[in-house]
């Protein structure tokens, strides 16, 4: 079945540095990804929608020069948080609709 | 009202239980109803995919749709301990490029 691979899926980083996530779909293309986060025994929230080769859609209340999402190719979608802080810790999701939608692994944020 | 009811449970039944979860929405637009499975720190799995209403069954899952009461229910038969997980109801209006609107979860617990 289809498959979209994330990385990392955990990382740990010092307050004020920047921190790449990587989502790609391993056996087909990807036009558009979306990217969730989600806190603990909470559901998914809908951060963005990233489009190949165009700017991200964010939700409102995402701020976008926070959360930095390059879909450079049909494979995949970054995800950069920028000067992370310690309320950015958090599980960070991304997902591509085929078939139904299929998501990532999961990445799992702590800034200290 | 929010979009998609679930009741968040948890919810804690005997193995070889039949489990029954639900969730109702308000948009008439939604068509496109799913299931997800979620376990500790990994990203959601998909059991069930089910367009418009009726009823879809594999193995010991069955999903149903009801878009005249809006109204959706996963059921599990022969439930197993590891069936224990959090359970997302997703749906959507369109297919492909539309990011799904998710429930709560249900957190279900099933004894040995």
């Amino acid at each position: 079945g289809a498959v979209v691979s994330q990385h990392p899926s955990w990382v740990i980083c010092k307050s004020g540095t920047s921190v790449k996530i990587e989502c790609r779909s391993l056996d087909f293309q990807a036009t558009t990804m979306f990217w969730y986060r989600q806190f603990p025994k909470q559901s998914l929230m809908l951060m963005a929608t990233s489009n190949e080769g165009s700017k991200a859609t964010y939700e409102q209340g995402v701020e976008k020069d926070k959360f930095l999402i390059n879909h450079a190719s049909l494979t995949l979608s970054t995800l950069t948080v920028t000067s992370a802080h310690p309320e950015d810790s958090s599980f960070y999701i991304c997902s591509a609709e085929i078939y139904g939608y299929t998501f990532g692994s999961g990445t799992r944020l702590t800034v200290v | 009202q929010k979009e998609v009811e679930q009741d968040p449970g948890p919810l804690s039944v005997p193995e070889g239980a039949i489990v029954s979860l639900n969730c109702t929405y308000s948009n008439s637009a939604f068509q496109y109803f799913m299931w997800y499975r979620q376990y500790s720190r990994k990203g959601p799995e998909l059991l069930m995919y089910t367009y418009s209403s009726g009823n879809k069954e594999d193995g010991r899952f069955t999903a149903q749709v009801d878009k005249s009461s809006k109204y959706i229910s996963l059921f599990i038969r022969d439930s197993q301990p590891s069936d224990s997980a959090t359970y997302l109801c997703a749906m959507s209006a369109n297919s492909g490029n539309t990011p799904l609107v998710f429930g709560k979860g249900t957190r279900l617990s099933v004894i040995a």
